[in-house]
């Protein structure tokens, strides 16, 4: 069966430290991968989509940046935190492009930036 | 561009009844598909139930049917008797066909329900 590990899945970071968040998928190939962003009592907001080794397509312009160095993983970056970037960040997958392809979401990552 | 619209930021419903979690699109698209996800306290997204634009049922999923109304572009989520892991909070979202947009999922806002005993 397949699943979505992320980590870490809380994080305390200072302004103007580095990120990274790291997401993985098991059991399925050359998956669809997202990566979103829930501010507190949000919706969830779509930052970066990859639909294949070394594609990323930015959603929203932001101090943010992912990579996809392997089929299943998916890296969320950047190199100096806001304190706008708190919030949680949700991985998810799909495999297919039909509307009818759900996604699968990750357990999250919870940042808080001081 | 798509656009999820849930209107109710908190509903709250006694144990056993049912309950109705409104939601409407917008889209340009012919292809396109609708889902339901809970989210609990614990934050991880669950998926509840999915209605294809072009299926003339209406879903099911065990206590969960989707109201789904394509010419007043709306996709209401009915849950029956309600329990009290119910409580939760409940995204609509949308997906068009593939394409440029590589089936994204848009979210609406989402709706906090509480259920009662």
């Amino acid at each position: 069966s397949q699943t979505i590990h992320q980590w870490p899945a809380t994080l305390v970071q200072p302004v103007g430290s580095p990120l990274s968040l790291e997401c993985t998928v098991e059991g399925t190939s050359n998956p669809n991968l997202y990566w979103y962003r829930q501010a507190a009592g949000r919706g969830l907001q779509l930052l970066f989509y990859s639909v294949g080794i070394g594609q990323i397509s930015s959603e929203v312009p932001q101090n943010l940046s992912a990579s996809r160095p392997q089929d299943r993983q998916f890296i969320l970056s950047s190199k100096k935190l806001l304190l706008s970037d708190s919030g949680f960040y949700l991985c998810a997958w799909s495999v297919g492009l039909r509307p009818g392809n759900e996604q699968f979401f990750g357990p999250g990552t919870r940042l808080t930036v001081l | 561009a798509q656009k999820i619209t849930q209107t109710q930021p908190g509903m709250f419903v006694q144990e056993k009844e049912a309950v109705t979690l409104d939601c409407t699109y917008d889209t340009s698209d012919q292809s396109y598909g609708l889902f339901w996800y809970k989210q609990p306290s614990s934050g991880e997204m669950i998926f509840l139930i999915y209605q294809g634009s072009y299926d003339e049922q209406n879903a099911t999923e065990g206590r969960y049917s989707l109201n789904f109304q394509k010419a007043r572009k709306s996709a209401n989520l009915v849950i029956s008797a309600s329990q009290l892991g119910d409580s939760a909070m409940y995204f609509c979202a949308m997906r068009d066909a593939g394409g440029t947009s590589y089936g994204k999922l848009t979210f609406g806002q989402g709706t906090i329900l509480t259920v009662h005993p």
